[in-house]
């Protein structure tokens, strides 16, 4: 069974930074591309951005709003993906989900920024 | 950048069909998925490639193309169908999704 874990998520002041994380098991996650979506509370979804897998070069592409200050990184032998986030916005605030290319998504972990 | 616009709203009585659409450029030469969400819960793929759909997934869901537009059909829609759908596509490594349409069903 495909599961997917985030944590990391909490409060921080405007300014601050947070590492997510996502731990994945019940599928090959070093051929995963791996994405981040968000959902500010009583919103849509929105797209963060996306690492490919090693083998398909381990790129990674990130929305306009988050672009130079969020990190995807991955880490195959622990079977994560993280989101280091840097220079939070009140407009960061969100729930944050990762999913394997949109098929399979974790359950989300809040991020409030608020001072 | 590219867009996606759905209605922020359906409503349907108990078995009738109900019809999401959504409209944009990519989706002239991009796939669309469709993603049903309900509250407190992360979404859930219903439609890929368009019109394909994933395993356990009810048959009752279908989609269509053409042209700019796609549609999620829900045909004999349940009061279980009440949720938030969004319609998605990717275009030039970036993801895009509709605003989403919240579909009531009584």
């Amino acid at each position: 069974e495909v599961q997917l874990v985030e944590s990391g998520g909490g409060l921080v002041k405007p300014g601050g930074s947070l590492r997510l994380s996502c731990g994945a098991s019940g599928f090959t996650f070093s051929n995963a591309w791996m994405t981040w979506v968000r959902q500010a509370p009583g919103k849509g979804l929105e797209w963060v951005g996306r690492i490919k897998s090693k083998t398909d070069g381990g790129t990674t592409d990130y929305a306009a709003p988050v672009k130079g200050r969020f990190t995807i990184s991955r880490d195959d032998s622990r079977n994560t993906v993280y989101l280091q986030m840097n220079s939070l916005k009140t407009e960061d605030t969100a729930v944050y989900f990762c999913t394997t290319d949109g098929a399979y998504w974790g359950q989300g972990t809040l991020v409030t920024v608020s001072s | 950048s590219y867009e996606l616009t759905q209605p922020s709203s359906v409503s349907v009585s108990p078995g009738q069909t109900a019809r999401i659409t959504c409209s944009g450029d990519v989706l002239a030469k991009k796939y669309a998925r469709w993603f049903q969400q309900k509250p407190g819960q992360a979404p859930v793929l219903l439609i890929y490639k368009d019109s394909e759909r994933p395993s356990g997934i009810p048959e009752r869901f279908s989609g269509s193309s053409s042209g700019t537009t796609v549609t999620l059909t829900i045909s004999g829609a349940q009061v279980e169908d009440e949720a938030d759908y969004y319609c998605h596509s990717a275009a030039d490594n970036n993801w895009v999704f509709g605003g989403g349409t919240t579909l009531t069903v009584l």
